[in-house]
């Protein structure tokens, strides 16, 4: 199968900060989506993004799936975006391991 | 937007009885339906795949006699662990499909806790 791979695998943010989440696979894919999973264990869908870029308020996604990675930018972060950042590529929805973000008041 | 529900969202059972958990389409019909199994800490693991009316078809590793799938309609699936032990304690999360478009939707989850 598609083989998947988040970095970084923790993430540590100061509140007001930006960062970036990467998610590379091993084959061509025609689904990939980003899900924020909540401290609670609620998945949540943030993009299906299988090429291009999308913007959702201070989140945003880029996919180049010629170089086979996909970009998950968070801006201006808040403490409610704190949690795991898991990329999913496939019809079945093979995950990576994610990235856990933390961010601080 | 749609909405899928898990039920029980925690349950408690002892060692060498079975659980149901069941998953709900609640405002559309789902034609296929994703279990997944999360241990703390760590990524979702696709168990199986079921499709309305057909036999589920398992992932390589997972037991098909422990872990019963039952998608009897289309807003319907459940899950049956078989003879728990406490090594099935874990998160398990349905998701489901329409059959049109990309989406997919997933439920709150439910935590299994074999004792």
């Amino acid at each position: 199968g598609i083989q998947v791979e988040q970095s970084p695998p923790d993430l540590i943010l100061q509140e007001g900060a930006n960062s970036t989440l990467r998610c590379n696979f091993s084959d061509s894919v025609n689904n990939l989506q980003w899900f924020h999973q909540n401290p609670w264990g609620q998945l949540i869908n943030l993009f299906y993004i299988p090429s291009g870029t999308k913007q959702n308020g201070r989140l945003s996604a880029t996919t180049v799936a010629t170089e086979r990675y996909s970009l998950l930018y968070i801006s201006s972060s808040q403490t409610t975006d704190s949690g795991v950042y898991f990329c999913a590529v496939d019809y079945k929805l093979s995950f990576g391991a994610g990235t856990t973000v933390t961010v601080r008041a | 937007g749609a909405v899928v529900s898990q039920h029980p969202s925690r349950v408690i059972c002892k060692s060498g009885t079975s659980v149901k958990i069941e998953c709900r389409s609640l405002d559309f019909q789902a034609t296929t339906m994703f279990w997944y199994r999360q241990f703390p800490k760590q990524s979702l693991m696709l168990m199986a795949t079921s499709n309305e009316g057909s036999k589920a078809t398992y992932e390589q590793g997972v037991e098909k006699d422990k872990f019963l799938i039952n998608h009897a309609s289309l807003t319907l699936s459940t899950l049956t662990v078989t003879s728990a032990h406490p090594e099935d304690s874990s998160f398990y999360i349905c998701s489901a499909w329409t059959g049109v478009g990309n989406t997919i939707y997933f439920g709150e989850g439910s935590w299994l806790t074999v004792v």
